[in-house]
């Protein structure tokens, strides 16, 4: 099993939609865990942290299920402007998912 | 603020040659990381250095990558020799603080084409 594997996409929704990604990662013990946004030729940067509680940032929400081993984002009201690569990361610096491609469609 | 610089942004070579990717890391950062990012295998980890020490070059491709930090504010990446397999976009990234906590800062990374 690959350290982490994120669904590939992409995930083509309307403007004003829910949509949800996960990230399933083996390592048990990984302690730190992040999704990062990167456009089209551009370099990752930091979405948000992911907390053992489950955080949220606006109409980003992030969540963490150790039992099962997955990290989940969901974005809420998708903009255009949400189109993106989301990576997560599950043992910075370590181990990047390859990412999940989302377009946002007028 | 400036953020961590790379250069060249581009690059294009012969197989053969060599390739030597320069990062100016965010001042204050004591974290420098090099990636590499291709559409088969995503962003992948080839060496990080804290205070300019290498600490885990596990990453490394091969013999003929090299990276070094001479000092705070300037790590290199060579490739000798180049083969077209290393086109890909090279990253550099620091951080100040904890490893695995904070964010990680990226440079606009290096294209590089080797044909």
């Amino acid at each position: 099993r690959k350290e982490v594997e994120q669904d590939p996409g992409p995930f083509n929704v309307p403007e004003g939609a829910t949509v949800a990604f996960n990230c399933t990662y083996s390592n048990s013990a990984s302690q730190s865990f992040f999704w990062y946004r990167q456009d089209c030729r551009k370099e990752p940067k930091l979405l948000m942290s992911v907390y053992s509680s489950g955080n949220e940032d606006g109409r980003f929400t992030a969540q963490l299920n150790r039992a099962s081993q997955y990290i989940s984002l969901l974005i809420r009201d998708s903009k255009l402007s949400d189109s993106a690569t989301y990576l997560c990361v599950v043992k910075q610096p370590l181990v990047f998912g390859k990412g999940t491609r989302l377009s946002v469609i007028a | 603020d400036a953020g961590v610089i790379q250069s060249p942004r581009h690059e294009v070579t012969e197989m053969g040659q060599e390739v030597t990717l320069r990062c100016k890391p965010i001042s204050g950062h004591d974290y420098l990381f090099w990636y590499r990012q291709t559409m088969m295998r995503g962003l992948e980890l080839l060496i990080y250095f804290n205070n300019n020490v290498p600490i885990d070059d596990s990453g490394m491709p091969e013999d003929r990558f090299s990276a070094k930090m001479p000092n705070a504010s300037f790590s290199t990446l060579k490739i000798q020799p180049s083969e077209p397999r290393d086109s890909a976009v090279y990253f550099c990234a620091s951080k100040g603080g904890l490893l695995d906590t904070g964010e990680l800062f990226f440079g606009e990374g290096s294209r590089l084409t080797v044909l």
